[in-house]
């Protein structure tokens, strides 16, 4: 069974911080990873995309990169801004094409 | 097309009452799931169907809850005799192959008094 865990948990930066938020999983045979942005009250809103033959992808400020060997992904957030606060997800999809999620890294940028 | 929707945005309803959830998907997507969301946790998957089948349930799925997705277009999600316990953001998600990305609706917060 797919575990995956997010590190850390929580996280407050002053505004214009680069910053690096951590997901691991325990099995490695993944179809994808996507990392997801949700506000308090809404739903998700998906940030990126990568698939089991990708490395990284990038938008704006954001990069995420995929190590499928030691089970482990990364989200980079660039010169953070109070806007980017929310709680952070990534899910990874195996070959059932159900994801699992992890509880997330609560972000939180100050002016 | 403006993205997935679900109605009602918010439900409250007494304990016992029986409660049933629409979700729309992106029109082209075949794939659409059901998610459970509680304070503090990832999306926990309910049920997910390939146009009108239902492919999988999971385990937290109790006999109290059914889904149908009668023309592969929208879906419902009932769930029956309600209990406190399933108060929760009640999240659905549309995809399509190949790349299964998945796309959310703003969820139904249901709470059950």
């Amino acid at each position: 069974k797919q575990e995956v865990t997010q590190i850390p948990a929580a996280l407050s930066v002053p505004e214009g911080e680069n910053l690096v938020l951590n997901c691991s999983f325990t099995d490695s045979a993944i179809y994808n990873l996507q990392w997801f942005r949700q506000d308090p009250g809404k739903g998700l809103t998906s940030l990126l995309l990568i698939q089991s033959s990708q490395r990284e992808q990038t938008s704006g400020r954001l990069n995420a990169s995929l190590d499928k060997s030691s089970g482990r992904s990364t989200l980079y957030i660039a010169a953070s801004q109070p806007g980017d606060s929310a709680t952070y997800l990534c899910a990874v999809t195996g070959g059932s094409y159900i994801p699992t999620f992890g509880r997330g890294t609560s972000l939180i940028v100050h002016p | 097309d403006t993205g997935v929707s679900q109605d009602p945005r918010h439900k409250i309803t007494k304990r016992g009452q029986n409660v049933t959830f629409r979700c729309d998907p992106i029109s082209e997507h075949n794939r659409l799931y059901w998610y459970r969301q509680t304070l503090g946790q990832g999306p926990e998957f309910l049920t997910y169907f390939q146009n009108e089948a239902q492919l999988e349930k999971s385990r937290l799925l109790s006999d109290r809850f059914s889904a149908e997705r009668p023309k592969g277009s929208f879906s419902t999600l009932e769930i029956q005799r309600t209990e406190q316990g399933d108060s929760a953001m009640y999240l659905c998600a549309s995809s399509l192959a190949p790349s299964y990305e998945q796309y959310f609706g703003p969820g139904t917060r249901l709470t059950v008094t």
